[in-house]
């Protein structure tokens, strides 16, 4: 298996515009979490999904972060707006039934400016 | 929310040392807790899984302590390899994966 796939790894975009991230979990895992990881707050959970279904998203910073996961082998992080603010790791972690290792990707990295 | 604590370092340590450190967590349910390390500008891997009764991998162990409500990371014999962020983890059912905000070791030569 490839791991957890990411897209973009590095995204720069303007404030004000629309940033979706991707993530492609390992098959068969049937949990997923989107962290934002900065300097100052460390790793924070933003959201996390359970066989496709968000279970715990208070982690969500605001209204303009949405995440969704229409199947097992996909799930979007969008911002809109971005802001400067929102500048920081993303990274999608996958892990399968029990308690299992957790999985990360490469993360992306992005920049608003 | 769940609060997981570590001293952000950083830990310089000249090779061959041992090195520990500790985390504390605040839910006292939690059931499972993961230390995990990360490399600068890398994504965390699980370093191990650390259990009621301790467990040892090499020169690591890591131990829990229920009743203070923290867990241990012990390093032997450090090596340069060695140097990075290690972050404690926290699961406690619902709440997913709980974060600390991680460790910085440095081993010097």
């Amino acid at each position: 298996d490839a791991g957890v796939i990411q897209s973009p790894r590095h995204e720069v975009t303007e404030m004000g515009q629309e940033v979706t991230l991707r993530c492609k979990p390992i098959s068969g895992h049937n949990s997923l979490f989107w962290y934002r990881q900065t300097m100052m707050r460390g790793l924070e959970l933003l959201i996390y999904f359970n066989n496709n279904v968000p279970i715990d998203d208070s982690g969500m910073p605001e209204d303009r972060f949405s995440a969704k996961m229409p199947n097992a082998s996909f799930s979007t992080l969008k911002i809109q707006p971005s802001e400067p603010r929102d500048s920081a790791v993303y990274f999608c972690a996958s892990r399968g039934m029990g308690n299992t290792e957790a999985f990360f990707g490469q993360g992306t990295r992005l920049t608003v400016v | 929310r769940k609060e997981v604590e570590q001293d952000p370092g950083p830990f310089n340590v000249p090779e061959g040392a041992t090195v520990a450190f500790n985390c504390t967590y605040s839910n006292s349910a939690s059931q499972s807790f993961f230390w995990y390390r990360q490399d600068c500008r890398k994504e965390p891997k699980l370093l191990m899984s650390v259990y009621s009764s301790g467990n040892e991998d090499g020169r690591f162990t890591a131990q829990l302590n229920r009743a203070s409500q923290y867990i241990s990371l012990l390093i032997r014999d450090s090596k340069l390899s060695d140097s990075a962020t290690y972050l404690c983890v926290e699961e406690g059912g619902a709440d997913g994966l709980t974060f600390g905000k991680g460790t910085h070791l440095i081993i010097q030569p």
